[in-house]
């Protein structure tokens, strides 16, 4: 298994610019989860999805945008980028619910100059 | 939603056990405490997650006092290999959302 898997690594955009951030698991976990991390600070969730088709805002999604149209998939849109936005973002996922394991992507450091 | 406290920063020495607090006044009944690992320039990693007295797998063991309001990760003779931040969060686990909460964690920093 490849666990989950996020895309792409790094990437420097320009005010006003907008992205997709892609991440995939492949252990048929129901609950994924978008997270950003600012330096030297804990993650924050951005919105959460309980399965296909259910999507719910986490503690700051203002700027954000997600989708869920299969089990496996779950982008997360910038719209309008922002410096504010210059962060680190994590996906996970989870069997069930945020308590059970979560395991996370090797996260995307976005930079919005 | 239970709210943790935990030391900012810790330092230790190569072999010796570290304990980690975490302080959890408010948990609920039906909550569990879960702690996490994170790397540099990497995710969360789970280490070990209970709900009471003592919970130990093969990386680190969790003591929880019976009153429940703090939670000690201890982990063995640790290196330098150790070295990162650890969450202490605390949930129910029939909670779907967002009532996980990645604090500032603990950063410990292991020397030779």
């Amino acid at each position: 298994n490849a666990g989950v898997t996020q895309t792409p690594k790094f990437r420097i955009l320009k005010i006003g610019q907008s992205m997709t951030l892609q991440c995939t698991q492949d252990m048929n976990h129901n609950y994924m989860y978008w997270y950003r991390q600012d330096p030297g600070m804990g993650l924050k969730l951005i919105y959460y999805s309980v399965g296909a088709g259910i999507t719910d805002k986490g503690e700051v999604p203002n700027g954000y945008n997600v989708s869920r149209s299969t089990t496996e998939d779950f982008p997360l849109r910038l719209e309008l980028a922002a410096p504010s936005q210059t962060s680190v973002y994590f996906c996970a996922s989870s069997y069930s619910g945020s308590s059970y394991e979560q395991y996370f992507g090797p996260g995307t450091r976005l930079t919005v100059t | 939603l239970a709210k943790t406290t935990q030391p900012i920063s810790m330092d230790s020495y190569e072999g010796q056990e570290v304990n980690i607090t975490c302080s959890h006044n408010n948990i609920a009944t039906n909550d569990y405490i879960t702690w996490y690992q994170q790397f540099p320039s990497q995710g969360p990693r789970f280490i070990i997650q209970g709900y009471k007295t003592k919970v130990t797998n093969e990386v680190a063991s969790l003591f929880i006092p019976a009153d429940r309001k703090s939670s000690t990760l201890s982990l063995p003779r640790v290196s330098l290999s150790d070295t990162a931040v650890y969450y202490c969060l605390v949930g129910d686990m029939d909670n779907y959302g967002q009532n996980f909460v990645f604090g500032p964690g603990t950063r410990l920093s292991v020397l030779p």
